[in-house]
């Protein structure tokens, strides 16, 4: 009964390759997230959708294009994959009922 | 803009003593404030949050924090360090009619037994 799941784990990959990580919620909740956390553990926001709708979309390379092909599904995909594009990356979700992101366990990207 | 700063990336306390963890926002309009946990590769889970009302909110395994608007911050803490608590914590504000959620750089408690 997981709540909000996302695949692969985890991810190794060569630079230049593209990569895609997948989320799922079954919370029913009408905006999603995806974060990135750094090796000092940073947290930051990279996108949110609203129902499938792009709602947030901070400074992040056009390397990175999220997708949602309905509400209970945030996929990432990243083209042309850097050194610097290693790091954990969280999908979350919240409902317009309550205030607090439910997160998922996370997706340690390497690239080397 | 919304911020947090959490004061101290790193926090020793030894088991059994008071975990205090500072939190401090800033945001152009009254905020929703929450903390969270995140133990060795995990995810986030969420420990307690404040919205309105009772502005001194319990959350889980024994922690508590507070609300000071004049000193805009929402500190946690928990009377009785366990070694279990060792992990990252993080302070994160969210504007009341928005959906972005800002966090804190974090601080990580380590239990000395």
């Amino acid at each position: 009964d997981t709540a909000v799941s996302q695949t692969p784990k985890y991810l190794v990959t060569q630079m230049g390759n593209d990569k895609s990580i997948k989320c799922e919620q079954n919370l029913g909740h009408d905006t999603m997230y995806w974060y990135k956390q750094d090796s000092k553990k940073f947290l930051k926001i990279m996108f949110s959708y609203n129902n499938k709708e792009l709602i947030i979309n901070e400074t992040v390379p056009n390397r990175f294009s999220p997708k949602s092909p309905d509400k209970a599904h945030l996929n990432l995909h990243i083209n042309s994959l850097e050194l610097g594009d290693s790091a954990v990356y969280f999908c979350a979700s919240s409902g317009s009922w309550n205030t607090e992101a439910f997160f998922g366990q996370g997706t340690r990207l390497t690239v080397v | 803009a919304q911020s947090v700063t959490q004061l101290g990336s790193h926090v020793s306390v030894s088991e059994g003593a008071l975990v205090l963890l500072r939190c401090n926002y800033s945001s152009s309009v009254p905020p929703y404030l929450f903390w969270y946990v995140q133990y060795p590769n995990q995810g986030l889970q969420l420990l307690l949050k404040y919205t309105t009302g009772a502005t001194l909110v319990k959350g889980i395994n024994g922690f508590e924090a507070e609300f000071k608007k004049s000193e805009t911050s929402f500190h946690l803490t928990k009377p009785s360090a366990h070694m279990s608590d060792a992990a990252e914590y993080f302070c994160a504000v969210k504007e009341a009619a928005g959906n972005k959620l800002t966090f804190g750089g974090g601080t990580r408690v380590l239990v000395k037994p």
